[in-house]
């Protein structure tokens, strides 16, 4: 079946680290997005890709970063910058990523804690 | 930044009862989304509405995209405890449609009491 995996399902970062959420699609879809969720609050957008070897900042990209090397996998790095990186983070990708209605398929997310 | 307004926050509703939720935005809306969130998990597409004035049916679940383009409801038919979760709206401004970039409300906590 296609879909969207991400991986780990939980990680624990002490302060300092840098860490690298993974997320892979094989649905063969162009735009791929990385959202962070806190409690209370509706998605806030960090990167998005339209097409391979390229991305844009959101409205969050401090103390994150990406890269889109390959279509199917568009990782997300949290590095040391990021004053609270505690949260529920959402990969999602989209068929259409320029032009037109665009609908989000999403991961089943990662939770990255800060120890 | 965030432009949508979702309400209400949250419902705490018996089974059986109806259940009714709305977006709206100061903003004019070409694409209104709307996504069910069950806890630890990626938000799933209920709906998705392309026309003003569109009425569009799922189930229990119904949606329309307001006539001025700057709203959205969702309603629930007799309810049930599978319906607990999270819901969220999400629009595609007018004008955005070369970016691809969805706006979300803050979403609205559903639980039912058997």
């Amino acid at each position: 079946d296609g879909g969207i995996t991400q991986s780990p399902k939980y990680l624990f970062r002490k302060e300092g680290q840098n860490v690298t959420l993974s997320c892979e699609q094989n649905l063969n879809h162009d735009a791929m997005y990385w959202y962070r969720q806190d409690p209370g609050q509706g998605l806030r957008l960090i990167y998005y890709s339209q097409i391979v070897n390229d991305f844009q900042k959101g409205d969050i990209a401090e103390g994150y970063s990406v890269s889109r090397e390959k279509k199917e996998s568009f990782p997300l790095t949290v590095t040391s910058a990021q004053k609270n990186p505690t949260a529920f983070y959402l990969c999602a990708s989209s068929i259409k990523g320029g032009t037109g209605a665009n609908v989000l398929t999403f991961g089943a997310g990662s939770r990255l804690t800060v120890l | 930044g965030q432009q949508l307004n979702q309400s209400p926050q949250s419902m705490f509703i018996q089974e059986g009862e109806d259940v009714s939720m709305n977006c709206t935005s100061s903003s004019i809306f070409n694409t209104w989304l709307w996504y069910k969130q069950d806890p630890g998990e990626g938000p799933v597409l209920l709906i998705a509405l392309y026309k003003a004035g569109e009425l569009t049916s799922n189930g229990r679940l119904t949606a329309q995209f307001g006539i001025t383009r700057k709203d959205s409801f969702l309603n629930i038919s007799a309810s049930i405890p599978s319906d607990v979760g999270i819901y969220f709206c999400a629009g595609q401004r007018a004008g955005s449609s070369n970016t691809g970039k969805l706006i979300f409300g803050q979403g609205t906590t559903l639980q039912v009491k058997p």
